[in-house]
């Protein structure tokens, strides 16, 4: 059992439209970060949320985490090709490990 | 580029065997982490050092081990190996921030070595 909970598994899209990723617990988190991975590479880092409710931006992508820091969202505008890949949320409960998610398929058809 | 070496990219062995992972963190991060990625269960924590010490343990068999060397590299050695051990092996190092008055973990990984035991 996952302690983090990404939907949807998949999701695919054409170029131009919007989506978002959801991640859910029912723990708290210290912080939440987003990852991306291609396919046989490493996770990399997207951004980090640590306060209730924060809202934060990276270009057309916006994160936000929950009051209860408890779950977090991922919203894509405007999707392109180069948005696919594998999204992964993480979740702090302490500071020397991170939880993950199963990850959040992502393709963007041209 | 995240900073993070592992060597080898690939590893191709049979069961039975032991094998040795390696990775160097990025300049200055004193914590590796191990984890295991599967398709399967996902990307599973395995194991933390911290400056030459164990400081987190996870999903980590006993047939596996790490350790922390003085210059900070970390490797991770896979004995006895099965097929069920056939999965991408990552390795990250953090660095520590602050916002609103709470500390965080960033952790950046690295490439990653493919194993796959035959």
């Amino acid at each position: 059992t996952q302690l983090l909970e990404q939907s949807p598994q998949f999701l695919s899209i054409q170029e131009g439209e919007n989506l978002t990723v959801y991640c859910n617990s029912s723990s708290v988190f210290s912080s939440l970060q987003w990852y991306r991975q291609e396919p046989g590479e490493g996770p990399v880092l997207l951004v980090t949320v640590v306060t209730g409710g924060e809202v934060k931006k990276l270009k057309r992508l916006t994160f936000q985490f929950g009051d209860a820091r408890k779950d977090s969202s991922l919203h894509i505008t405007a999707a392109q090709p180069g948005d696919t890949g594998l999204y992964l949320c993480a979740g702090a409960s302490n500071d020397y490990k991170l939880s993950f998610g199963a990850g959040t398929t992502v393709t963007v058809r041209a | 580029d995240s900073g993070v070496t592992q060597t080898p990219k690939h590893l191709i062995t049979a069961t039975g065997q032991r094998v040795t992972l390696r990775c160097s963190p990025r300049s200055g991060d004193l914590s590796v982490y191990w984890y295991q990625q599967s398709l399967d269960q996902g990307l599973q924590f395995l194991i933390q050092y911290y400056n030459g010490e164990e400081r987190a343990k996870g999903n980590i068999l006993e047939r596996f081990s790490a350790q922390q060397f003085p210059d900070l590299h970390s490797e991770l050695n896979l004995s006895s190996l099965e097929l069920g051990d056939s999965a991408l092996y990552f390795c990250a190092s953090s660095v520590r921030g602050t916002s609103g008055g709470r500390s965080y973990n960033e952790q950046f990984f690295g490439p990653g070595t493919r194993l796959t035991v035959l």
